[in-house]
């Protein structure tokens, strides 16, 4: 009941565009995104609460395509920041993580 | 306001000791969720509690385990006895609202408690 997440992991220069996708093999009711640093907690990005909402702030933008039970992260033009494991979430009645994307921006 | 505040941040214990995490979660917030988080299996749920009251524990790994919230500013998670299979980093997390379903919010996670078991 985990989502699956792809990539696994991720390596940009500074500037590059990335996606990270999170699927489910089951029905999607809202999908949170989080952004965890090394040694640190997970941190929210932004929750889509219906399909095809589409939300961003800043260069990190998100789709939900409740149809195909999937949702993809898309940061552009990577900062060194960027960098982290993002992890989506989501689940009817139980919350369940994604397996996780390690992002990493080089300069 | 402070955030959610977990103690210990560290703690390395040998096996077959009790171990107690704590937690104290953002006023306000209806909802208490505790995580584990290990290499192997990512970030697990093991418990979530709505108003004090337990609603699901079925993460919870088996009765080694066991927590409680006595009231709305304090949550514990107990190890007891602890294996080396427990060490891991446990997260306490608040919100406003259940994380998942349709009407869900935004979690707001503590430091986390890195547990050592020797």
């Amino acid at each position: 009941q985990q989502p699956v997440q792809s990539p696994q992991a991720v390596i940009l220069r500074e500037g590059e565009d990335a996606v990270i996708n999170c699927s489910s093999s089951k029905a999607l009711y809202s999908v949170h995104w989080y952004r965890q640093k090394h040694g640190e907690a997970p941190v929210f990005l932004m929750i889509l609460l219906k399909g095809g909402e589409q939300k961003g702030h800043d260069k990190i933008s998100a789709s939900f395509n409740e149809k195909k039970q999937q949702s993809s992260l898309y940061l552009t033009a990577s900062q060194l920041s960027y960098s982290g494991t993002y992890f989506c979430g989501t689940g009817r009645n139980q919350f369940y993580f994604g397996t996780g994307t390690s992002l990493t921006v080089i300069p | 306001d402070a955030g959610v505040i977990q103690s210990p941040r560290h703690e390395v214990t040998e096996m077959g000791q009790e171990v107690t995490l704590r937690c104290k979660p953002i006023s306000g917030h209806d909802y208490l969720f505790w995580y584990r988080q290990t290499m192997m299996r990512g970030l697990e749920l093991l418990i979530y509690f709505n108003n004090n009251v337990p609603i699901d524990d079925s993460g919870m790994p088996e009765d080694r385990f066991s927590a409680k919230m006595p009231n709305a500013s304090f949550s514990t998670l107990k190890i007891q006895p602890s294996e080396p299979r427990d060490s891991a980093v446990y997260f306490c997390a608040s919100s406003s609202r259940k994380g998942f379903g349709a009407n869900t919010g935004e979690l707001f996670f503590g430091e986390g408690s890195r547990l050592t078991v020797l």
